[in-house]
Formats: structure tokens, C-alpha cells, sequence
């Protein structure tokens, strides 16, 4: 069965700083992982994907996250955050093959932003 | 294009009751999603369509729980005999082609947000 845990429940950060989230996961085989964000009031969203090939992926409004498979991670990161940015953060992971494509979930990660 | 839409946004019942909840996929999409997130937890998968038929229920929590996707479009979640317990913010999702295949995505709607009394 496959988990994922995302290790920050809430981070506090002033304007312009640095943001990373760690996100680890358990499965056997391949996976996909994908960062979901969920604005406040709003449905969830795709940030970013990672599906194969290059292991640092781009997403929108900044974001990047970076697959390590021998730690099992794929930790979001973002070099400036703005107020907008503040969000409840998911990570998720699903099999690349033979699984499925049900995707599971970290409890996530509340991100607030003071200007 | 229109995303994931669901019907009702917030739905309150009285224990033992039925409800049904209704998801309208994005045009075109084969596979669809319901999950349910309870407060402070991630999403949880219950069940998953491609096309007409349920290709994995393995996340309903009981024989309580059914959906349906008579048409490959339109999907309704229903639940019988409600608890308490039930109350928690039920998701739906679609996505090209389902599968694990590479690149397929999973768009999410806005949520039902049942409430049981």
C-alpha cells in the first residue's frame, strides 16, 4: 500500500522568504507525484507533476520540486514566497503502472505568508 | 472549458438519512474520482470509474456507500443510512484517460460539504 507524509503541518514565513516542504512516500514500484494546492475557498489545484525524466520539475507561480529517489521525496520549494502564496499545500502520489490511478494523499501542509 | 463541477455545495441531514451527491466531469474525460477528506486529513479515495464501470471501489468504507455512472458521464455518490461520522467534505475528480498512464491528471471539483446532525 502506498503512503505519504508530509512532515510540516503548518509553516509560518514572512514575505520573501524561502519555502520547503518535505514530502516522503512508501511504495514498491514507480510512481507519479504531483503537488496539489488548495487556496483559501478554493478547490484543489495541480501545482506540479512528475512523471518521469528530468527529477527537478517546474510548476506555476514559481514552484519547483525536486524528486530524490533513493530518499524517497519530492519536496516543494520555492525561493521567494508572496502572501498570495498562503495555501494549504498536498502531496500525493500514485502508481505508475498496475495500481491504479487512485491517487493518496499527505495530510498536507497549511502555509501562511505575513506580509 | 468548464472543470469538475458538484452538486450540492453544502448538504446538512439527519443521521439515517439518504443523501446523494452529484459530480459533472469535465467534457471528454473517461476516468472519474470520488475521495473524501475529513478535517485536517488529506483527501481519501473511495472509489474510481472508467467509463460506466467502478474499476476500483477498494476505498469505500462500507456497504453504505454506493456510486453509479450509468452513462460514463455523470457520476452520484450515495450514501444510505448516514452517521455522524460521514460528515466531511466529499471530492470528485476526472481525468483524460485514468490508469496510472503518464501525464494523465486528476482535476478536482469544488466539493459537497455534508454535514450530518
Amino acid at each position: 500500500a502506498q503512503s505519504v507524509s508530509q512532515h510540516n503541518h503548518h509553516v509560518i514565513l514572512s514575505e520573501a522568504a524561502s519555502l520547503e516542504l518535505g514530502c516522503n512516500y512508501s511504495y514498491g514500484g514507480t510512481v507519479n507525484l504531483f503537488w496539489y494546492v488548495q487556496y483559501p475557498g478554493q478547490h484543489l489545484q495541480l501545482l506540479l507533476k512528475y512523471f518521469s525524466g528530468d527529477p527537478l520539475v517546474k510548476g506555476i507561480k514559481g514552484f519547483e520540486a525536486e524528486f530524490i529517489k533513493s530518499k524517497f521525496s519530492f519536496n516543494l520549494r520555492k525561493p521567494s514566497v508572496q502572501w498570495s502564496d498562503t495555501a494549504e499545500y498536498f502531496c500525493a502520489v500514485n502508481a505508475a503502472t498496475g495500481g491504479g490511478n487512485k491517487l493518496t494523499f499527505g495530510t498536507g501542509t497549511q502555509l501562511k505568508v505575513e506580509l | 472549458g468548464a472543470g469538475v463541477s458538484q452538486t450540492p455545495s453544502n448538504k446538512v441531514t439527519e443521521k439515517g438519512k439518504y443523501v446523494e451527491l452529484r459530480c459533472d466531469p469535465i467534457s471528454g474525460h473517461t476516468a472519474l474520482y470520488w475521495y473524501r477528506q475529513s478535517l485536517g486529513q488529506g483527501p481519501e479515495f473511495l472509489i474510481y470509474f472508467q467509463g460506466t464501470g467502478a474499476a476500483d471501489d477498494s476505498g469505500l468504507p462500507n456497504d453504505r456507500f454506493f456510486a453509479v455512472r450509468p452513462e460514463g458521464s455523470v457520476s452520484t455518490l450515495k450514501i444510505q443510512r448516514t452517521e455522524r461520522g460521514d460528515s466531511a467534505v466529499y471530492l470528485c475528480a476526472s481525468s483524460l484517460t485514468g490508469g496510472g498512464a503518464a501525464g494523465d491528471t486528476q482535476y478536482f471539483g469544488p466539493g459537497t460539504r455534508l454535514t450530518v446532525l
